[in-house]
């Protein structure tokens, strides 16, 4: 079974703080996704990797960065925090494109609050 | 734009209940549909429909896809507190397949 981990499934941090958020899969998936979900907004795409040292931004990269410096591990950095910032965030990872396409898998999310 | 729209929004059934969920898509170029089934954490793989009317099945769940009216369903018979969930669908975009397209999601609660 594919295995996403998030590193903390809660965490709260204060405003203007630098926030790391840290995910590693164990399948050797290519591909890895941050999400963050929001009541009424659904699912929402921040960043996405295809490959170490590979980004591209999703639909809402502003105040988010990421790094991808091992293959099995995605991190979300935010800059410096803010309150709209207070959400639930998803990460997953897939499989290479190449070939039949493969669904994404979830990690348990970290819900993190900005005081 | 592309978009997928799930209704209803949220449904409140007794145990042993069947329900149907549903979710219509407009995706241009689109390549297949996918279902997950959320409760208090990660988004779990249910289904992936490409192709039109051909049914996939797991225990007492059960989809559809129909390419011609741009709408899948999800059914669940028998329904169990279990089943109690937010069910979620999402488009694949050929064109780029690794962004997909969510719709926000039906909340199911099953009443025991």
């Amino acid at each position: 079974d594919v295995k996403v981990t998030q590193s903390s499934r809660y965490l709260v941090k204060r405003t203007g703080e630098k926030v790391f958020l840290e995910c590693v899969q164990d399948m050797d998936h290519e591909n890895m996704f941050w999400y963050r979900q929001d009541p009424g907004l659904g699912l929402r795409l921040i960043y996405f990797s295809y490959d170490v040292k590979m980004k591209e931004k999703g639909d809402i990269p502003e105040g988010y960065s990421v790094s991808r410096e091992k293959k099995e591990r995605f991190s979300l950095i935010l800059e410096s925090a803010s309150t709209n910032q207070t959400s639930m965030y998803l990460c997953a990872s897939s499989a290479s494109d190449r070939g039949p396409y493969q669904p994404q898998h979830f990690g348990d999310g970290t819900r993190l609050s900005i005081l | 734009e592309d978009k997928v729209v799930q209704s209803p929004l949220s449904l409140v059934v007794h145990e042993g209940d069947t329900v149907t969920l549903n979710c219509s898509y407009e995706v241009t170029n689109f390549r297949s549909l996918l279902w997950y089934k959320q409760e208090k954490k990660a988004p779990t793989f249910l289904f992936m429909l490409t192709s039109s009317g051909i049914e996939k099945k797991s225990g007492r769940l059960s989809s559809i896809l129909d390419k011609k009216e741009l709408f899948s369903i999800l059914n669940i018979t028998a329904t169990q507190t279990g089943d109690s969930a937010i069910y979620l669908c999402a488009a694949v975009d050929a064109g780029n397949n690794r962004k997909l397209i969510w719709g926000l999601g039906t909340s199911l609660a099953v009443n025991p």
